[in-house]
């Protein structure tokens, strides 16, 4: 099973900044990887899938998938106070239809 | 309005009774799943089923037991040989497989010990 590591936070930014999130795994064979949101007390919210190397931009998130460092990533532009939340990576398993998650990094935006 | 339902949203039990947590799915998904999250920890798959009267233990299956009788409802029961399962419980469908696994949660069951 694949494992995937994240920075448990918090990672603290002021309102406007950019967010950089990270997640790094184990497994060279991964093809996708998909981002979750988390609020406190709440259930994971996708928030965003990558396929490819390279960007994917979805309004104020874009997510980097650099397959041969083996790590993704997820920026967060002009960050929101309503953005503080847990930010869970996850990877599917090959040939197993499940996912292996992160344990999340919780991100804290000011005013 | 499509989606995935669990109930109850808390859930008291006592030390030897065995509960069943409820998640139902309209989403036409063939694949659902139980999670089990604990206060600073990552999600931890329990049991999972890709198919009607199918289905697989994940990584802490023990103490937990599921049936998969139609494709909308997949309950998760609690027995008593769980021996710490104060945990916030979590339930997700799939339409995808493999790389296309997009997994959507319902809203959770807090279940606590008493």
């Amino acid at each position: 099973q694949k494992e995937v590591e994240q920075n448990s936070g918090p990672l603290s930014v002021p309102e406007g900044a950019i967010a950089s999130l990270n997640c790094t795994y184990s497994d060279r064979v991964s093809q996708s990887f998909f981002w979750y949101r988390q609020y406190s007390g709440k259930s994971p919210e996708l928030i965003m899938s990558i396929y490819s190397n390279g960007d994917k931009e979805d309004g104020r998130f874009t997510a980097q998938l650099n397959k041969a460092s083996q790590y993704v990533s997820l920026l967060i532009r002009d960050s929101q106070p309503s953005d503080s939340a847990t930010y869970l990576c996850a990877v599917p398993n090959s040939g197993y239809s499940t996912l292996t998650f992160g344990k999340g990094t919780m991100l804290l935006v000011s005013p | 309005d499509g989606g995935i339902t669990q109930s109850p949203k808390y859930l008291f039990r006592k030390e030897g009774q065995n509960v069943t947590l409820s998640c139902e799915q309209n989403l036409n998904h063939d694949a659902m799943y139980w999670y089990r999250q604990d206060p600073g920890q990552g999600l931890r798959l329990i049991y999972y089923s890709q198919i009607v009267n199918d289905f697989q233990k994940g990584d802490i299956a023990e103490g937990y037991s599921v049936s998969r009788e139609k494709k909308e409802s997949f309950p998760l029961t609690v027995t008593s040989a769980q021996k710490n399962p104060t945990a916030f419980y979590l339930c997700a469908s799939s339409s995808g497989t493999g790389d296309y696994n997009e997994q959507f949660f319902g809203p959770g069951t807090r279940l606590t010990v008493l």
